[in-house]
């Protein structure tokens, strides 16, 4: 299995406090990737990383910050939660996309009350 | 930018072979088409990648016809345990020359195998 790892797997938040989701590698993947899933959505991308302080907006990026201050590490960052951020939250890696194959973390399942 | 259309579920049951068509009309001439499997409560994992014609590995079939605008991916024989849901890629990570390395999986096709 490749070497990505997120933390938590499992947070319970209250509204409009922040959370900071983490995704880690071991793999030295340029690319990064934070997606929700949400029953009847799929999987929507929230941001992306292309390299160190490189990131950008995906399809669901309001209300979510991200940072990449080194290679193996990409934060996802939820300043004020919403009840309508409660989501499946899955970390992506990728050599050289989309032609090489992507990996999945475990996920997170954050839910704000 | 290449898109994928699949159709949103389907089901099968058990011991049938399983197909799952996926549209990309606007698919470049350097694009590989994916395929991913999810099953519940994990992360999607990798499970097919062609280019055109055939390609089979021990999981799946993937057949692209000559015009690349569709690819089928085909499970044989298929158990319980490929219930998941599957998800189509093609491209759409390029802007002009560059890549922007931007992954959109879409919903993907729910499969359910029935006893």
């Amino acid at each position: 299995d490749a070497g990505i790892t997120q933390s938590p797997r499992h947070k319970v938040t209250e509204t409009g406090t922040p959370v900071t989701l983490r995704c880690h590698q071991t793999e030295n993947h340029r690319y990064m990737y934070w997606y929700r899933q949400d029953p009847g959505h799929g999987l929507r991308l929230i941001h992306y990383s292309y390299g160190v302080k490189d990131t950008d907006k995906g399809e669901v990026s309001d209300g979510y910050s991200v940072s990449r201050s080194k290679t193996e590490d990409f934060l996802l960052t939820l300043e004020s939660a919403t009840s309508s951020q409660t989501s499946v939250y899955f970390c992506a890696i990728s050599d050289i996309p989309p032609n090489t194959e992507a990996f999945f973390g475990q996920g997170t399942r954050l839910t704000v009350v | 930018l290449a898109k994928t259309t699949q159709p949103i579920s389907m089901d099968s049951y058990e011991g049938q072979e399983v197909n799952i068509t996926c549209s990309h009309n606007n698919i470049a001439t350097n694009d590989y088409i994916t395929w991913y499997q999810q099953f519940p409560s994990q992360g999607p994992r990798f499970i097919i990648q062609g280019y055109k014609t055939k390609v089979t590995n021990e999981v799946a079939s993937l057949f692209i016809p000559a015009d690349r605008k569709s690819s089928t991916l085909s499970l044989p024989r298929v158990s319980l345990s490929d219930t998941a849901v599957y998800y189509c890629l093609v491209g759409d990570t390029f802007v002009g020359s560059s890549n922007t390395g931007k992954l959109i999986f879409g919903q993907g096709t729910t499969l359910q195998v029935k006893p």
